[in-house]
C-alpha cells in the first residue's frame, strides 16, 4: 500500500530556533497534503492543508506566519516551526491521499527546550 | 467540529470480539464513515470505511445501521496489539480533510 514518511522522527532544538519537517509521498503522487498537531492525551488537531504548487491554507487559529508550509512538489511537503517555544514541542502527523484511501506518517516529536 | 460520537474508553478480552460503536445522526446521503486507529506514539492507521453496506476485510468488519445513524467497528479477535485509540469519522469526497474526534481508547485486558 502507499507509504507516507516523515523526517525526523524526533527532534530537539532550543527555544528561539526554527526546525523543519518533512513529508513524503514514497509511490504516489499527492496534491494534496494535510498537516496535524497532537499533544500527549489529546486528538488530532488539523493545522493546515498543503496544496502542490499555492499557498496552504490554515486552520483557524493556527499563525501562518510561525508554522511555514511548503508544497514544492507533488512528492513532499515541509513544515518550518519558526522561533520555536516550548509550547510548540508536540507530535506532528502528516497526511496524504494515496490510491483510495489516506494514509498517514509516522510524526515527528518535537521537543523545545 | 467531530460529527460523530463514541465512548471515551472500552476494555475487551484478549481472544474476544471487540465492538466499538459509533454515532453520526447527522451523516447526510453521501457521507461514508471511516475508521481509523492510531497506536501509542504513530500516525493514524486506515482501518475500514463504508457507505450503506456493511464492510469486511482482514482487519475487522464494519456494521452500519438501515437509517446510517450509527454503527460498529468490530475486532473479531482482539489481541494486545490492538490496544488503541480507535476513531470513526465521517467525510464525502476524497479530498475532504479528515477531523477527528477525541475517538475512544480500547485496552485490551490479557
Amino acid at each position: 500500500g502507499a507509504v507516507v514518511s516523515q523526517h525526523p522522527s524526533w527532534v530537539i532544538c532550543k527555544s528561539g530556533t526554527s526546525v523543519k519537517i518533512e513529508c513524503r509521498s514514497l509511490d504516489f503522487q499527492a496534491t494534496t497534503m494535510f498537516w496535524y498537531r497532537q499533544f500527549p492525551k489529546q486528538s488530532l488537531m488539523l493545522m493546515a492543508t498543503s496544496n502542490e504548487g499555492s499557498k496552504a491554507t490554515y486552520e483557524q487559529g493556527v499563525e501562518k506566519d510561525k508554522f511555514l508550509i511548503n508544497h514544492a512538489s507533488l512528492t513532499l511537503s515541509t513544515l518550518t516551526v519558526t522561533s520555536a517555544h516550548p509550547e510548540d514541542s508536540s507530535f506532528y502527523i502528516c497526511s496524504a491521499w494515496g490510491q483510495d484511501e489516506q494514509y498517514f506518517g509516522p510524526g515527528t516529536r518535537l521537543t523545545v527546550t | 467540529d467531530a460529527k460523530t460520537t463514541q465512548p471515551p474508553s472500552m476494555d475487551c478480552a484478549e481472544g474476544r470480539a471487540a465492538n466499538l460503536p459509533c454515532n453520526h445522526s447527522t451523516i447526510s446521503g453521501n457521507e461514508y464513515v471511516y475508521w481509523y486507529r492510531q497506536i501509542h506514539s504513530q500516525g493514524p492507521q486506515y482501518i475500514i470505511h463504508g457507505l450503506k453496506n456493511n464492510e469486511t476485510n482482514e482487519m475487522a468488519s464494519l456494521i452500519i445501521t438501515e437509517d446510517r445513524k450509527s454503527s460498529t467497528l468490530i475486532l473479531p479477535h482482539a489481541t494486545l496489539r490492538d490496544t488503541a485509540v480507535y476513531y470513526c469519522i465521517v467525510r464525502t469526497n476524497r479530498d475532504d480533510k479528515i477531523i477527528f474526534g477525541k475517538g475512544t481508547r480500547l485496552h485490551i485486558l490479557p
